[in-house]
């Protein structure tokens, strides 16, 4: 296991449509982490899960985001109805929790919506 | 609620150069952690160095150290001997411990780009 990653690395989808991403974290680590990042700026927390359980979700996902972690492995991340603002670089990053504050950041997806 | 604050939105230095990135927070929290980040054009954001506000002692890792006053919420870090591989956009953010049962999300500043001449 050499890090995170997330698949795809790019997505192109015309307003409207739905669209699902995937992020693998390190194998050991208990938490795991979704941000949004715009051009130019830092990172923005949106929602976060503690093995299965998602324990916090910010006021930037709305009704139309939805992130899962089933069995408390890989994680997916979901947009319906996409709008343009939601075109941005979708980060997943992992930590080992009480074992280590750090969080460890996958490549990144970014979406781009027409 | 906590808040990272990164003024200086660029920077550019010398190839070999030493720089100092400013860096400062409020949190009322009293266990926490400081990271830079380092996110190069187009590539994955990578952990640079890491500060535990219970440490007293400034955390360096190689040519790149921190000076951490916790008092005046204020982390920064200073690069060494500039490389043009440190060319990036460096990210200061913050943590509560995760032993306080807090939402240990990272709270992010805006970044300072920083550009190293030859």
């Amino acid at each position: 296991d050499t890090g995170v990653s997330q698949d795809p690395r790019h997505k192109i989808t015309k307003r409207g449509q739905n669209v699902t991403f995937r992020c693998d974290p390190i194998s050991e680590h208990n938490r795991l982490y979704w941000y949004r990042q715009t051009l130019g700026q830092g990172p923005e927390f949106l929602t976060y899960f503690q093995n299965e359980a998602q324990l916090e979700k910010s006021r930037l996902l709305s009704d139309r985001f939805s992130a899962e972690r089933p069995k408390g492995s890989f994680s997916t991340l979901e947009i319906q109805r996409t709008e343009q603002g939601d075109s941005a670089m979708y980060l997943c990053a992992s930590s080992a929790g009480l074992q280590g504050a750090e969080q460890f950041f996958g490549p990144g997806t970014r979406l781009t919506v027409l | 609620a906590q808040t990272v604050t990164q003024s200086q939105p660029e920077m550019s230095v010398q190839e070999a150069e030493t720089v100092t990135l400013s860096c400062t927070y409020d949190t009322s929290e009293n266990n926490y952690y400081l990271f830079w980040y380092k996110q190069p054009p187009s590539r994955q954001m990578i952990l640079v160095i890491r500060q535990e506000a219970y440490k007293q002692q400034n955390a360096t890792e190689n040519r790149f150290s921190v000076n951490f006053q916790k008092a005046a919420k204020s982390f920064s870090l200073k690069i060494s001997d500039s490389q043009l591989g440190d060319t990036a956009m460096y990210f200061c953010a913050f943590t509560p411990s995760p032993y306080t049962g807090a939402n240990s999300k990272l709270t992010f500043g805006k970044g300072i780009t920083l550009s190293v001449r030859p």
